[in-house]
């Protein structure tokens, strides 16, 4: 059973700094492209980044663009993105998903982790 | 960049027929994909490539994709089926994925 458990979320001050981590398990993680997509609650999914399955590829919506960083470990089995520079408006529950056969789409979701920037 | 136009709400009786479209320019050039997301939970795939269902979907989600509008239609509505509903595409113009508003659909 393919399983993605979002982690590092949590409170964080404008200007600051949060590593979210997605651990995959049930499939062969090296071989899959990884997404990450936002939601502020109660409002509509919003893609933000793509990898590709060695890490050479990546690809950031433009509000993101410069401020997170997408990368894996597949010895670990691990997706990361890195958030700088975050602000309120970056306050939404993080999902990491795998992307499926076809590369356009999304086939497996984790259950997010929830990200709240304030002072 | 691509946008990806839905209605906010659609409302339908148990029995009936839900249409829920997802607009775009030349969205027929793209696969289109749709996703299921009830509340609290993370989404999931109901149709791929405009008109495809994954296993474990019943036969009764089913999509269409043509010119500048898509269609995912659910037919004999359950009361299960009261969710929100995203269409995605990827666009190859800047290599981003995109997704639509969102669409509540509600079993009267």
């Amino acid at each position: 059973e393919v399983q993605l458990v979002e982690s590092g979320g949590g409170l964080v001050q404008p200007g600051g700094s949060l590593r979210l981590s997605c651990a995959a398990s049930g499939f062969t993680f090296s071989r899959y492209w990884m997404h990450w997509v936002r939601q502020v609650p109660g409002k509509g999914l919003v893609w933000l980044s793509l990898i590709n399955n060695d890490g050479r590829r990546t690809t950031y919506a433009d509000s993101v663009k410069g401020r997170f960083t997408i990368s894996r470990d597949n010895a670990k089995n691990t997706l990361y993105l890195q958030t700088n520079g975050l602000r309120a408006e970056d306050t939404a529950v993080y999902f990491c998903a795998r992307a499926g056969y076809s590369s356009t789409l999304i086939d497996h979701w984790g259950q997010g982790t929830l990200v709240t920037v304030s002072s | 960049s691509y946008v990806l136009t839905q209605p906010p709400s659609v409302s339908v009786a148990p029995g009936q027929t839900a249409r829920i479209t997802c607009g775009g320019n030349n969205i027929g050039s793209k696969s289109v994909h749709w996703y299921q997301q009830k509340p609290g939970q993370a989404p999931v795939l109901v149709v791929y490539d405009d008109r495809d269902r994954p296993s474990g979907i019943p036969e009764r989600f089913s999509g269409s994709n043509s010119g500048n509008t898509a269609t995912l239609n659910i037919s004999r509505v359950e009361a299960g089926d009261e969710a929100d509903y995203y269409c995605q595409v990827w666009d190859s113009s800047s290599d981003h994925w995109v997704f639509g508003g969102g669409t509540k659909l509600t079993v009267l």
